[in-house]
């Protein structure tokens, strides 16, 4: 089954503590993206890798570091967590590249809240 | 960047109205996709157009692309209970920076 798996699902932490979250693909795909959702600011985009070792800034990348060692994998590094990054955090893949665009999987998402 | 605008923020319709979001993009798309979030779940892929002027059907949704491939509208039929949820637009605009989400439209049903 196609599928994107997002661990953990929910995260409570405390402020300056170093935390990961983790996305992993089972589809093959090269395009993997980030996206932190707030109420009324919609998806936005934080980091996305267009293929191994090839990441970049999306709209918000402040606070926020991004690798991708395996094709398969997406982590999200918190590395010093402020409560402004309390948010609903989406890890999402396709098939998307320059030029071409298909369906994004999402993943279940990972609600964090920083105190 | 490539800005995507969508109206309205939230809709209350009665069950069995008709409800529309709208999408606007800055820029000239290469396609755009339709997304619906139920409450509590993940953003799940409905549908992609590519062509100017595309319209799309799925059973009571119609989904249109303009013909200058800037704005693209969702319209649902005869609304029911199973269509509460926000429905988003993405557009993208060709380049390797992927989809650019609008805000998103909350459709709330009064049964």
């Amino acid at each position: 089954e196609a599928q994107v798996t997002q661990n953990p699902r929910y995260l409570i932490t405390v402020t300056g503590k170093k935390l990961t979250v983790t996305c992993s693909q089972n589809m093959n795909h090269e395009y993997m993206s980030w996206y932190r959702q707030d109420p009324g600011l919609g998806l936005r985009q934080i980091y996305y890798s267009m293929n191994v070792e090839v990441t970049d800034k999306g709209d918000v990348p402040e606070g926020y570091k991004v690798s991708r060692k395996e094709k398969r994998n997406f982590p999200l590094i918190l590395e010093s967590p402020s409560p402004n990054q309390t948010s609903l955090y989406f890890c999402a893949s396709s098939l998307t590249g320059v030029g071409v665009s298909t369906e994004a999987f999402f993943g279940q998402g990972t609600r964090l809240t920083v105190v | 960047g490539q800005q995507v605008m969508q109206i309205p923020q939230y809709q209350h319709v009665q069950e069995g109205e008709d409800f529309t979001t709208y999408c606007n993009s800055s820029t000239t798309l290469s396609n755009i996709q339709w997304y619906k979030q139920r409450p509590g779940g993940h953003p799940v892929f409905l549908i992609q157009l590519v062509k100017s002027g595309e319209v799309k059907k799925q059973k009571r949704l119609t989904f249109q692309f303009g013909e200058a491939k800037k704005n693209s509208s969702l319209h649902i039929t005869a609304t029911q209970t199973t269509d509460v949820g926000t429905y988003f637009c993405a557009g993208y605009g060709g380049g390797a920076d992927g989809l650019t989400f609008g805000k998103g439209t909350h459709l709330i049903i009064q049964p």
